[in-house]
């Protein structure tokens, strides 16, 4: 069965690093990915990885891929107040480029900033 | 610009009747999704349509109804049968090419008074 977990909440000062941390159970996520949702607002895509990398940084963004604990964290470097979301990792069965594709997300996790 | 639009943004209603979000896409992708989201549930599958005329249920579809006339619009019925349900509704659409990830609406709150 398909079943992602995150942690509910999060609290970093301004300028310290987020790890925020996620583990799913599908060993056969082919991709996974971080979203982020402000206040009210939908869910935007912030960063993916494949399931075949263990590493992928993006500015800020860094996300680490543990296959064999099934293990997926976000850390955000340099956390700002305007970082401050509900985060939700997903992960992603099935054809690239199917439409029957399939995503089952965690229960996201509030980061908060602190000034 | 191309994107996903969801309407209303709120919406009240009285117990027993029924009542239809509106979602618009104009990215000319072929699925749609409806997802419910509750605080601390994180998001769960209601309906999906890979293609137009043609839906399947997800895990919590009773007391919602759907159609998938056109490409663009995949509108949600949340009927008197739905026990609870005010909540958050995300309605979200994907491609073919790229990423695979999935593009949202910013959501229609629905309130039951």
């Amino acid at each position: 069965g398909e079943d992602v977990e995150q942690s509910l909440f999060l609290s970093v000062r301004e300028g310290d690093s987020s790890v925020i941390n996620c583990t799913y159970t599908d060993s056969s996520s082919t991709y996974l990915y971080w979203y982020k949702q402000e206040p009210g607002a939908g869910l935007q895509l912030l960063t993916y990885i494949f399931s075949n990398m263990d590493m992928k940084q993006d500015q800020r963004l860094t996300v680490l891929l543990n296959k064999k604990d099934k293990h997926l964290s976000l850390r955000i470097a340099d956390t700002q107040t305007g970082d401050s979301a509900i985060y939700f990792c997903a992960e992603s069965i099935g054809p690239r480029s199917g439409s029957a594709r399939q995503l089952t997300f965690g229960s996201g996790t509030q980061l908060t900033v602190l000034p | 610009d191309g994107g996903i639009t969801q309407s209303p943004k709120y919406l009240f209603r009285k117990e027993g009747q029924n009542v239809t979000l509106s979602c618009e896409q104009n990215l000319n992708h072929d699925a749609m999704y409806w997802y419910r989201q509750d605080p601390g549930q994180g998001l769960r599958l209601i309906y999906y349509s890979q293609i137009v005329n043609d839906f399947q249920k997800g895990d919590i579809a009773e007391g919602y109804s759907v159609s998938r006339e056109k490409k663009e619009s995949f509108p949600l019925t949340v009927t008197s049968a739905q026990k609870n349900p005010t909540a958050f509704y995300l309605c979200a659409s994907i491609g073919l090419a790229g990423t695979g990830e999935l593009f949202f609406g910013e959501g229609s709150r629905l309130t039951v008074l």
